[in-house]
C-alpha cells in the first residue's frame, strides 16, 4: 500500500506570495494518477491537478503541478484571497483504489 | 451530479445505508466510488463498483458491500457495526478523464453521526 505524505502541515502566506506544497510517496508511482484537489470548509474536494501536471477544466493558471516518481509538488503563485484552503494529493492505483494525502492547510499569514 | 442521501444520525453497532443519486448519466463504464472524511483527515477510499464488479478498502471490507440499483442511476453503501470511529461526511465520487482516473465529480456529502 502506497502512503502519500503531505508537508508542512501549515503555510502561513500574505496574498501575492506563492505557496509549494509538497507530496511525497512511500514507493515510486506513476505520475499519470497523482492528482491534487482543494477543499474549502463545508465543500466536497475540487480537482486541481491530475496527471501530476495538467490543470483540470476551469483551474486559473497560477496552480501549476510537477514531479515524478516518489516526489511530487503543488505550486500556487500569487496567492489569492480564495485560495486560503485544505489541499490534498491523492493517488489512483490499477488495483483500483484510490489514496489520499492528510493535507496541506494554506492560511492567511 | 452526484447527491448523496442517508440517516444522519445512526446508533451504534447498527447499519448505515447511504444512496447516491446520479443524473446527467448512468453508471456504465467508469468506476463510481463512496469515500468518508474525519474532521481534520484526507479523505479515505472506501468502496467503487462499476459494471463489471466492485472492491473494497481492505481495512473496511469485511463491514462494507456496495450496490447498484437496476435503474443504473443510484448506487448505494451498506456499512455494519458502526462504532463512533464511522462517524464522519460520506461522499460519492467519480472522474470524467478516463487516462488519470482522478476524482472530479463529487456529490456535496452527507454527514453520518455515530451516537446513541
Amino acid at each position: 500500500e502506497v502512503v502519500l505524505t503531505q508537508s508542512p502541515g501549515t503555510l502561513s502566506l500574505s496574498p501575492g506570495e506563492s505557496a509549494t506544497l509538497s507530496c511525497r510517496a512511500s514507493q515510486s508511482v506513476s505520475s499519470t494518477y497523482l492528482a491534487w484537489h482543494q477543499q474549502k470548509p463545508g465543500q466536497a474536494p475540487r480537482l486541481l491537478i491530475h496527471g501530476s501536471s495538467r490543470r483540470a477544466t476551469g483551474i486559473p493558471d497560477r496552480f501549476s503541478g510537477s514531479g515524478s516518481g516518489t516526489e511530487f509538488t503543488l505550486t500556487i503563485s500569487r496567492l489569492e484571497p480564495e485560495d486560503y484552503a485544505l489541499y490534498f494529493c491523492q493517488l489512483y492505483t490499477t488495483a483500483p483504489t484510490w489514496t489520499f494525502g492528510q493535507g496541506t492547510k494554506v492560511e492567511l499569514k | 451530479q452526484l447527491q448523496e442521501s442517508g440517516p444522519g444520525l445512526v446508533s451504534p453497532s447498527e447499519t448505515l445505508a447511504l444512496t447516491c443519486s446520479v443524473s446527467g448519466d448512468t453508471i456504465a463504464g467508469y468506476y463510481w466510488t463512496w469515500l468518508r472524511q474525519s474532521p481534520g483527515k484526507g479523505p479515505e477510499w472506501i468502496a467503487y463498483v462499476t459494471y463489471r464488479g466492485s472492491g473494497y478498502n481492505p481495512s473496511l471490507k469485511s463491514r462494507v458491500s456496495i450496490s447498484v440499483d437496476t435503474s443504473n442511476t443510484q448506487f448505494s453503501l451498506r456499512m455494519t457495526s458502526l462504532t463512533a470511529a464511522d462517524t464522519a461526511i460520506y461522499y460519492c465520487a467519480t472522474y470524467s478523464s478516463g487516462w488519470s482516473r482522478a476524482l472530479d465529480i463529487w456529490g456535496p456529502g452527507t454527514k453520518v453521526t455515530v451516537s446513541s
